[in-house]
C-alpha cells in the first residue's frame, strides 16, 4: 500500500516561491508509477497541477506550466512541488497522489498553504 | 480543454433511499472516467475508475455507469457515511492532462 505525506511551509508571501515535499512509503518513486500535485481552494473543487513518472518525464496542467516544476528526489523516496510567483488565488490545500492508470488511487491527507504578506 | 460539469450542485436524499449524480464531459472521454468521495477535512477517496469499475474496497452500492460524454454514479441504499461531496474526474488523455467536475454535494434531506 502506497502511503503519502506532504510537507512544507504553511505561509508563503506573494510573489515567492511555494516548495512542497512528498515523502513515500510502501513504494519506490523509481517503479512504474506516476506521481502527482493537486490542489483544492478553500470551499472549491479539486484542480490538477502536474504530474511526474519515475523515468523523471513531466507533464504540467497548461494554465500553471510557466510557474510549475515537479521533480523526483529517489535518494529520499520522495517528490516535490514548487510553484513560482504566487498570488493569493495559489491559496488551496495540496495534495500529492500517485496513480498507474490515469485515476488517483492514492492520496496524501493534504497540507493547507495560505498566500499572504 | 475538457470541461467537466456535474449536476446537480447539491442533492438532498433520505438515508435509505437511492441517489443518482451526474458528470457531463464537453467531449468523449470513452470510460477514461472516476469518482471520488471527499468528507470535510479529509483527501478525496476513489470510488469508482474505468466508468464502471469499483475501487478497493468499495461497497456495492456505489455503481457507476455512462460512456462517452454522459456518466451516472448511483449509491443504491444511502448510509449516514455517505454524506459528502462526490467529484469525477476524466483522463482520457492521461498522462498529460486530467480535468474534475466542480462537485456534488449529497446532504442529507
Amino acid at each position: 500500500q502506497v502511503q503519502l505525506q506532504e510537507s512544507g511551509p504553511g505561509l508563503v508571501k506573494p510573489s515567492e516561491t511555494l516548495s512542497l515535499t512528498c515523502a513515500v512509503s510502501g513504494y519506490s518513486i523509481s517503479s512504474t508509477y506516476y506521481w502527482a500535485w493537486i490542489r483544492q481552494p478553500p470551499g472549491k473543487g479539486l484542480e490538477w497541477i502536474g504530474s511526474i513518472y519515475h523515468n523523471g518525464n513531466t507533464y504540467y496542467n497548461p494554465s500553471l506550466k510557466s510557474r510549475v516544476t515537479i521533480s523526483l528526489d529517489t535518494s529520499k523516496n520522495q517528490f516535490s512541488l514548487k510553484l513560482s510567483s504566487v498570488t493569493a488565488a495559489d491559496t488551496a490545500v495540496y495534495y500529492c497522489a500517485s496513480y498507474t492508470g490515469g485515476w488517483m488511487a492514492y492520496w496524501g491527507q493534504g497540507t493547507l498553504v495560505t498566500v499572504s504578506s | 480543454e475538457i470541461v467537466m460539469t456535474q449536476s446537480p450542485a447539491t442533492l438532498s436524499v433520505s438515508p435509505g433511499e437511492r441517489a443518482t449524480l451526474s458528470c457531463r464531459a464537453s467531449q468523449s472521454v470513452s470510460t477514461n472516467l472516476a469518482w471520488y468521495q471527499q468528507k470535510p477535512g479529509q483527501a478525496p477517496r476513489p470510488l469508482i475508475y474505468g466508468a464502471s469499475t469499483r475501487a478497493t474496497g468499495i461497497p456495492a452500492r456505489f455503481s457507476g455507469s455512462g460512456s462517452g460524454t454522459e456518466f451516472t454514479l448511483t449509491i443504491s441504499s444511502l448510509q449516514s457515511e455517505d454524506f459528502a461531496v462526490y467529484y469525477c474526474q476524466q483522463y482520457n488523455h492521461w498522462p498529460s492532462v486530467y480535468t474534475f467536475g466542480q462537485g456534488t454535494k449529497l446532504e442529507i434531506k
